[in-house]
């Protein structure tokens, strides 16, 4: 198990155009997170799951995201009709629930730029 | 609601000078806080956690509940403690546990 990893790393997109972002987490992590941070901005949370349930969803996430994690493993987020606001990075990260105190794995990240 | 405020974006100190990166929080339960550190093209990872008290690479971080602060310190900084630094608190309430809120970051340049 090499961590937490993101696909792809970087992503170009023209406006209007709709995107997917793939996460797989630490394989015995049962909670797996998105966050999008911008430039000079902390992680923001958008969303999170416990085994393949969504447990939240953040008040950023307009109607144009969705995310999902079919099996409980791997995680995707798709952004549809994507706008220039959109560009940040997109952060995966998976923790085991019940051990926060361990913290959270993150992933790399894939960098969204609308063009 | 939640906040973590860390008011420096940027702070320089020399190297074998003390450093003090400031956090504070506003949470109505009991907090739990963490520091992170992102170095040079390398992931997002875990420094330390309040709970633990503990030491990582010469860095420490107290919890003071009257102040609402967890700052982070170490008595003498070294070139490679450059990098960005997040305080983090958790959300233990409901079903938001496992949920983090960080502040917005300071970066630290330790010059030789």
């Amino acid at each position: 198990d090499t961590g937490v990893s993101q696909d792809p790393r970087h992503k170009i997109t023209k406006r209007g155009q709709n995107v997917t972002f793939r996460c797989d987490p630490i394989s015995e992590h049962n909670r797996l997170y998105w966050y999008r941070q911008t430039l000079g901005q902390g992680p923001e949370f958008l969303t999170y799951f416990q085994n393949e349930a969504q447990l939240e969803k953040s008040r950023l996430l307009s109607d144009r995201f969705s995310a999902e994690r079919p099996k409980g493993s791997f995680s995707t987020l798709e952004i549809q009709r994507t706008e220039q606001g959109d560009s940040a990075m997109y952060l995966c990260a998976s923790s085991l629930m019940g051990v926060i105190d361990y913290g959270y794995t993150f992933g790399s990240g894939t960098r969204l730029t609308v063009v | 609601a939640q906040r973590v405020t860390q008011p420096e974006k940027l702070l320089s100190v020399f190297k074998g000078a003390p450093v003090e990166l400031k956090c504070n929080y506003s949470y109505s339960g009991s907090p739990e806080l963490f520091w992170y550190v992102q170095y040079s093209r390398q992931r997002l990872q875990l420094l330390l956690r309040h709970i633990s008290r503990e030491s990582i690479k010469g860095f420490t971080a107290d919890l003071n509940k009257g102040e609402t602060s967890f700052h982070l310190k170490k008595p003498f900084a070294q070139e490679e403690d450059s990098a960005m630094y997040y305080c983090a608190l958790h959300n233990a309430g409901g079903t938001s546990y496992g949920k983090l809120t960080f502040g917005q970051g300071t970066i630290l340049t330790v010059h030789p």
